[in-house]
């Protein structure tokens, strides 16, 4: 089975704190995501990124950045928080031939005070 | 731009009810549809896959249909218990990487 874990369920930070969100799938999958949800919203995309190194813009990037150092790990960074960033945080993965067949992670609670 | 609304935001049913979920997207151009699932506090779990070719799919319970001319999809569940109270997410994918998500039906089904 595929294992998307992420390091944390619940977080609080306070407004301006610099924020890492960590995530980390074990099927050697070459695509991996990064949504927040919110209620009556959805789910929104973040950031995707393909291969190590490479990510692309999602729908709401702004106030965040990513990093993608090794395969398995794909990292959400919020540069200075702020309260509008509070929200469940899902990280997804696929492979590369499949990209809409996403394994989520549990989610990650943000509260930002 | 894609938009997928799901009617209604919340459903409260007796144990044992036959239900209809509903999915409706503004832009045909699918590459496909699935329906997911979502217990509180976790994450999605994918529950049916229907391609833009397919008018349907069934697992168990569960019957997934898709009219991609009206921009319609129903999730229909069949003697629902308990246990299937969940948040049900409706999201289409265009071939991209982007995937659009429905805010989801909250489901509760009255023992």
């Amino acid at each position: 089975d595929v294992k998307v874990t992420q390091s944390s369920r619940y977080l609080v930070k306070r407004t301006g704190e610099k924020v890492f969100l960590e995530c980390v799938q074990d099927m050697d999958h070459e695509n991996m995501f990064w949504y927040r949800q919110d209620p009556g919203l959805g789910l929104r995309l973040i950031y995707f990124s393909y291969d190590v190194k490479m990510k692309e813009k999602g729908d709401i990037p702004e106030g965040y950045s990513v990093s993608r150092e090794k395969k398995e790990r794909f990292s959400l960074i919020l540069e200075s928080a702020s309260t509008n960033q509070t929200s469940m945080y899902l990280c997804a993965s696929a492979t590369g031939t499949a990209l809409y067949e996403q394994y989520f992670g549990p989610g990650t609670r943000l509260t930002v005070t | 731009k894609q938009e997928v609304t799901q009617i209604p935001a919340a459903l409260s049913v007796p144990e044992g009810e036959n239900l209809v979920l509903n999915c409706s997207f503004t832009d045909s151009a699918i590459y496909n549809l699935q329906w997911f699932r979502q217990d509180p506090g976790k994450g999605l779990t994918s529950l049916l896959l229907i391609q833009s070719s397919q008018r349907e799919q069934t697992s168990g319970r569960l019957n997934a249909s898709l009219d991609k001319s009206s921009g319609r999809s129903t999730l229909y569940i069949a003697a629902s218990q308990p246990g299937d109270s969940a948040t049900y997410l409706c999201a289409v994918s265009t071939g991209g990487f982007k995937t659009i998500f429905g805010a989801g039906t909250r489901l509760f089904v009255k023992a």
